[in-house]
């Protein structure tokens, strides 16, 4: 199975800050990640696909990069909607996602 | 627009089954797989696997293999997952999400189905 490690585990950020989550794969996996985040209560949405395709609908702010073993998520200037937990998911062998990082308003 | 609307929460007993509903509407229902997802409280997210809804295909992730079984109805637009032999460690909110194209990746999710094992 692919293990997948995102950090940090819980991120404290002011509104405006750059604000950027790691997750890295135990073995190459292409560009097959995704990026969902999840609100307190409800079910996750889909932010990226393919490491760096922005779904319709989302903020420009958000952005993914990354190939391989390592990849990141960067929010350019964080809002208040934006705090939540965030998961990569890798898809190039079935699925894992990653424990989750938790940012939280500073 | 598309809508899944899972079934309620259930209560049960170890060593019980559950079956957990997922109807759709607002699209084709045997154009995109429906996968299950599932989330213990206060952690992360776990991939159960996936139907095929034109097919009555099924792939489980392998720590779910010879408990979790996956099916439809395609005259009623609904997708069923059946955990058997729950333990308490089965306790968790459990999703329902439309995949997109055959990939692994999910672009609209039911509101959750919270199971609880307990004696």
């Amino acid at each position: 199975d692919i293990q997948m490690t995102q950090s940090p585990a819980t991120l404290s950020a002011f509104v405006g800050d750059r604000v950027t989550i790691t997750c890295r794969a135990s073995q190459s996996i292409g560009s097959w990640l995704a990026w969902y985040q999840q609100k307190p209560g409800k079910a996750p949405n889909l932010l990226i696909s393919k490491a760096s395709s922005l779904q319709s609908g989302v903020p420009s702010r958000f952005s993914g990069s990354g190939s391989g073993t390592e990849f990141t998520l960067t929010i350019s200037s964080l809002q208040p909607d934006d705090f939540a937990t965030y998961y990569c998911q890798q898809y190039n062998s079935y699925s894992t996602f990653g424990q989750g990082t938790k940012v939280e308003i500073k | 627009q598309v809508q899944l609307v899972q079934s309620g929460a259930e209560v049960k007993k170890p060593g019980a089954s559950v079956k957990v509903s997922c109807k759709a509407s607002g699209y084709t229902f045997t154009g995109y797989y429906m996968h299950w997802v599932r989330q213990a409280p206060g952690q992360g997210l776990e991939w159960m696997g996936w139907i095929n809804p034109a097919s009555g295909g099924t792939i489980y992730a392998e720590k779910f293999q010879g408990r979790v079984s996956m099916t439809r109805d395609t005259s009623f637009r609904t997708a069923y997952m059946e955990l058997s032999r729950l333990r308490s460690d089965d306790t968790a909110v459990y999703f329902c999400a439309r995949g997109i194209a055959v990939s692994v990746i999910f672009d609209s999710w039911g509101q959750g189905t919270l199971v609880t094992v307990s004696s």
